[in-house]
């Protein structure tokens, strides 16, 4: 079956560094999204990683490596705006995307 | 704001009664979805449609019945709903469907409590 696994929680302080991982096995592979969903609100899109390599933008930069099945999430100098669920995607081989269960940020002062 | 928009944004129904659910988008794209959103739990993907067109039905209830008159608006329609389908509803919108990498885009979704 297609599975997406990645940590349900994590805590960090601001100012610091986070890296939120995330494990894939599906039927293909089109890309892997990351998206940003803040309580109550709409998941917005933050990365799409199709190539191997590290995409960077701003304060946030985003890994892939297809042959480990594996990405991740880097945000550095945390603001409290950044308290979010971060969820990850992989388009499968029918261009359909399986999501995991998401990331739950909690940053502390 | 991200040029999809969902109303109701809270409802509150008994299992007897229909309701819809409306999803519009201001964005010229060709493909809009449905997804459930229950907590902790991936996204489950309802509906696809693309120029109006149903292409996906991932085994959804048939007390879901979804409608898209047009490329800018798409509706759910709920009637004899169970307590275990309370959920957040999202609807989603992306320029084409064939090329499943392009972004999506949500709505604020509609917080569904059924009694």
């Amino acid at each position: 079956g297609q599975n997406i696994d990645q940590p349900t929680e994590m805590t960090a302080t601001e100012g610091a560094i986070v890296q939120i991982n995330c494990t894939y096995q599906t039927s293909g592979f089109n890309g892997l999204f990351w998206y940003q969903q803040h309580a109550g609100e709409a998941p917005t899109f933050l990365s799409y990683n199709v190539l191997d390599g590290l995409e960077e933008k701003g304060r946030f930069s985003s890994f892939l490596s297809r042959s480990k099945g594996y990405s991740y999430l880097l945000l550095k100098e945390l603001q409290m705006k950044d308290s979010a669920s971060y969820l990850c995607a992989v388009s499968d081989s029918n261009y359909q995307l399986i999501w995991g269960a998401g990331t739950k940020l909690i940053i502390k002062p | 704001e991200t040029g999809v928009t969902q109303t109701p944004r809270h409802l509150v129904m008994g299992m007897t009664n229909k309701k819809s659910l409306k999803c519009e988008q201001h964005l010229g794209h060709n493909a809009m979805y449905w997804y459930k959103q229950s907590a902790k739990k991936p996204l489950e993907l309802m509906f696809v449609y693309s120029l109006e067109e149903r292409v996906e039905n991932n085994s959804v209830p048939s007390r879901f019945s979804p409608e898209c008159p047009n490329s800018s608006h798409l509706f759910l329609h709920l009637h004899t709903l169970q307590p275990e389908d309370s959920a957040l509803y999202l609807c989603a919108s992306s320029q084409e469907l064939a090329a499943g990498t392009d972004t999506q885009y949500f709505g604020p979704g509609t917080r569904l409590t059924v009694l």
